[in-house]
């Protein structure tokens, strides 16, 4: 296990179509993180996982965006009825419960573009 | 968690000290100072925190002000791999999730 992994690396999809996006993360890490992030801008928190648990949402995650951590493993982040506002990078990343923490860990991303 | 101001973009000449600084001037004393970094199409990449003291490792230096209210972020031998953002974050840890800013653009240039 030699990191976070992400897939896909690339979506293209149409509008109104549903996506749904995996992330792996590195095995003794419990915390779970999604992040998006559009063009020159920096990553935008979303939402973050305790195992299983989703303790955060932001409000940047409306209705149409739905997260899970199934077994507080892998994550899986799903996007209904897609819109052109939504195309970006989707970062995962994770971490450990230390007190300070070395940082996250994050994954390449997958890049989403609604057409 | 407090805010941090940075430079929109540097440049910085290959095999030159890259000094990028950060403000962060309502710090709280629990709040550790983070940087990270995000090369083109990758996934931002952790190189460095600290808390009050001056810290090292084996990709930068971390000098922090006495009254912690800013930072910087030493890169001693740039290298054109060091072209990036670098973010600078304040922030708790632990528990506590990063919450990034636009942070620099580096430019090194040969």
């Amino acid at each position: 296990d030699t990191g976070v992994s992400q897939d896909p690396r690339h979506k293209i999809t149409k509008r109104g179509q549903n996506v749904t996006f995996r992330c792996d993360p590195i095995s003794e890490h419990n915390r779970l993180y999604w992040y998006r992030q559009t063009l020159g801008q920096g990553p935008e928190f979303l939402t973050y996982f305790q195992n299983e648990a989703q303790l955060e949402k932001s409000r940047l995650l409306s209705d149409r965006f739905s997260a899970e951590r199934p077994k507080g493993s892998f994550s899986t982040l799903e996007i209904q009825r897609t819109e052109q506002g939504d195309s970006a990078m989707y970062l995962c990343a994770s971490s450990t419960n230390t007190g300070e923490s070395s940082g996250y860990t994050f994954g390449s991303g997958t890049r989403l573009t609604v057409v | 968690d407090a805010k941090t101001t940075q430079p929109t973009s540097m440049d910085c000449a290959e095999g030159r000290a890259a000094n990028l600084p950060c403000n962060h001037s309502t710090i709280s004393g629990n709040e550790y100072v983070y940087w990270y970094r995000q090369i083109h199409s990758q996934g931002p990449q952790y190189i460095i925190h600290g808390l009050k003291n001056n810290e090292t490792n084996e990709m930068a230096s971390l000098i922090i002000t006495e009254d912690r209210k800013s930072s910087t972020l030493i890169l001693p031998h740039a290298t054109l791999r060091d072209t990036a953002v670098y973010y600078c974050i304040v922030s708790r840890g632990g528990y506590n999730k990063l919450i990034f800013g636009a942070g620099t653009r580096l430019a090194v240039h040969p």
